[in-house]
C-alpha cells in the first residue's frame, strides 16, 4: 500500500462548487503540506502543518482552507471554486528527526479541473 | 533567500546516450538540495539528496549530483539514459534548519529511441 494516499484522483467541478480533497499518511510523519502544481511553474505551498495544532499559511493560501483531523489525515478545501484553481494538487509528508534533513514523501496528486 | 533555476525546460537524449539536466541554486546559507522526478500521472519521487556531506551524491536509478559551491550548481547526471528516464524532473533547495522547499520550475526529459 502506498505510503501518502489523495483522494479523489481526479475530479471535475463547476465554478463556485466547495471541494474538498483528502491526505491520508500510514509513514507516521508531523508534518504535512499541499502544495499545487501548474505547467511551468514547479511546486507552490499552499499550507502545511507540523502538528495537529499547528497549521500555516503557505505562499498562496488565498482561496484555500485546511483541516488537520488527525497525524495522519490533512484536508484541503476550495470554498468556493474558480476556474484559475485548476491544477494538479500534491500532499506531502516529512518527519524532521535530530540531525537529518526535512526530507518529504509525495501522494500520487490529484487533479482538479473547474468548469 | 533561496532561489533554483533549472536551466533547460526540455532535454531531448538518444537512448544509451548521457543525460544533464542543470540546476543553479542560491542560498544565503548552507543549502540541502535534492532532485526529485516525475513520472506521467505519478507523484513526485526523491532520486537523491545533498546534506553537506559527499559533494558527489548517488541516487536512485543510476542518477548522481554533484555540489559545486563555487559554482553554485546542482547538475543532474546519467551516463546512459533509458526509456524509463523520460519524466519531469525537479531541482529543490532548502535551507539549513527549514521546512521549506523551494522548486525549480522542472526539467522535461525526453529520450529517443
Amino acid at each position: 500500500d502506498a505510503d501518502v494516499t489523495q483522494t479523489p484522483r481526479n475530479r471535475i467541478t463547476k465554478t463556485g462548487k466547495r471541494i474538498m480533497l483528502e491526505c491520508s499518511q500510514t509513514k507516521g510523519h508531523d508534518r504535512m503540506y499541499w502544495y499545487r502544481q501548474d505547467p511551468g511553474l514547479g511546486l507552490r505551498l499552499i499550507y502545511y502543518s507540523f502538528d495537529v495544532k499547528d497549521i500555516n499559511k503557505g505562499e498562496i493560501s488565498d482561496g484555500y482552507s485546511v483541516s488537520r483531523q488527525a497525524q495522519a489525515k490533512f484536508s484541503l478545501s476550495l470554498e468556493s471554486a474558480i476556474p484559475n484553481q485548476t491544477a494538479l494538487y500534491f500532499c506531502a509528508t516529512s518527519d524532521l528527526t535530530s540531525g537529518s534533513v526535512d526530507t518529504q514523501y509525495f501522494g500520487p496528486g490529484t487533479r482538479l479541473t473547474v468548469l | 533567500a533561496q532561489s533554483v533555476t533549472q536551466l533547460d525546460s526540455h532535454v531531448s537524449v538518444s537512448e544509451g546516450t548521457p543525460v544533464l539536466l542543470r540546476c543553479n541554486y542560491s542560498s544565503s546559507y548552507s543549502p540541502s538540495l535534492f532532485w526529485y522526478v516525475q513520472h506521467p500521472n505519478k507523484g513526485l519521487q526523491l532520486l537523491l539528496k545533498y546534506t553537506s556531506a559527499a559533494t558527489l551524491v548517488k541516487g536512485i536509478n543510476g542518477f548522481e549530483a554533484e555540489f559545486k559551491k563555487s559554482e553554485t550548481s546542482f547538475h543532474l547526471t546519467k551516463p546512459s539514459a533509458h526509456m524509463s528516464d523520460a519524466a519531469e524532473y525537479f531541482c529543490v533547495v532548502i535551507s539549513s534548519g527549514t521546512y521549506k522547499y523551494i522548486f525549480g520550475t522542472g526539467t522535461r526529459l525526453k529520450v529517443l529511441a
